[in-house]
């Protein structure tokens, strides 16, 4: 079983619409976490989500919202896309300290904009 | 904030050479952990190796090891007998430990893109 899945892995989409992407962890860890990839690979942290709190939400336009339905998900919605959203966008999870603090990455979702 | 800083962009040894990559770092924090992920063409973070900053030995991972020099901040990730399996990109991450649960997220460095030749 995928320990942490995104849904869709490809994601090709206009200037201005709204999109959103999926995460699930059937790990039972108690954080999520999107981190973006920018097309120099530099990987920064977006937003984390403990026990279905925001716990972190850096400086990112208040275009993106995370959305935590329950422990195990955590999506991430983007309103009116902008070219320079295109980027990979990893989900991740981990069990915080009481694991050591590795965090799990799913696949990463291609976000395109054109 | 923290920061973390890897000086080598790219690198290419033949295979089976040993290679170090450099990784430093800068923290105010007393209980952190590092680590250093790979990501391959696939695009897939995998773990490579761990250490928590309290633990003064440094960790061993099968061909991967680490030289954790907590006073320097630097913490490096030695590769022995490289494989062509290595090539990818690899980065050096740091983050926050807390107690009572609830992490913040990884502090990555820019990568190093490692290349091992036939």
């Amino acid at each position: 079983d995928t320990a942490v899945s995104q849904t869709p892995k490809y994601l090709v989409t206009q200037m201005g619409n709204d999109k959103s992407i999926k995460c699930e962890q059937n790990l039972g860890h108690d954080t999520m976490y999107w981190y973006k990839q920018d097309s120099k690979k530099f990987l920064k942290i977006m937003f984390s989500y403990n026990n279905k709190e925001l716990i972190i939400n850096e400086t990112v336009p208040n275009r993106f919202s995370p959305k935590s339905p329950d422990k195990a998900h955590l999506n991430l919605h983007i309103n009116s896309l902008e070219l320079g959203d295109s980027a990979v966008y990893f989900c991740a999870s981990s069990p915080g300290d009481r694991g050591g603090g590795e965090q799990y990455f799913g696949p990463g979702t291609r976000l395109t904009v054109t | 904030a923290q920061t973390v800083t890897q000086s080598q962009p790219e690198m290419s040894v033949q295979e089976a050479e040993t290679v170090t990559l450099s990784c430093t770092y800068d923290t105010s924090e007393n209980n952190y952990y590092l680590f250093w992920y790979k990501q391959p063409p696939s695009r897939q973070m995998i773990l490579v190796i761990r250490q928590e900053a309290y633990k003064q030995q440094n960790a061993t991972e099968n061909r991967f090891s680490v030289n954790f020099q907590k006073a320097a901040k630097s913490f490096s990730l030695k590769i022995s007998d490289s494989q062509l399996g290595d090539t990818a990109m690899y980065f050096c991450a740091f983050m926050k430990g807390h107690s009572g649960g609830g992490a913040d997220g990884l502090t990555f460095g820019k990568g190093t893109h490692l290349i091992i030749q036939p």
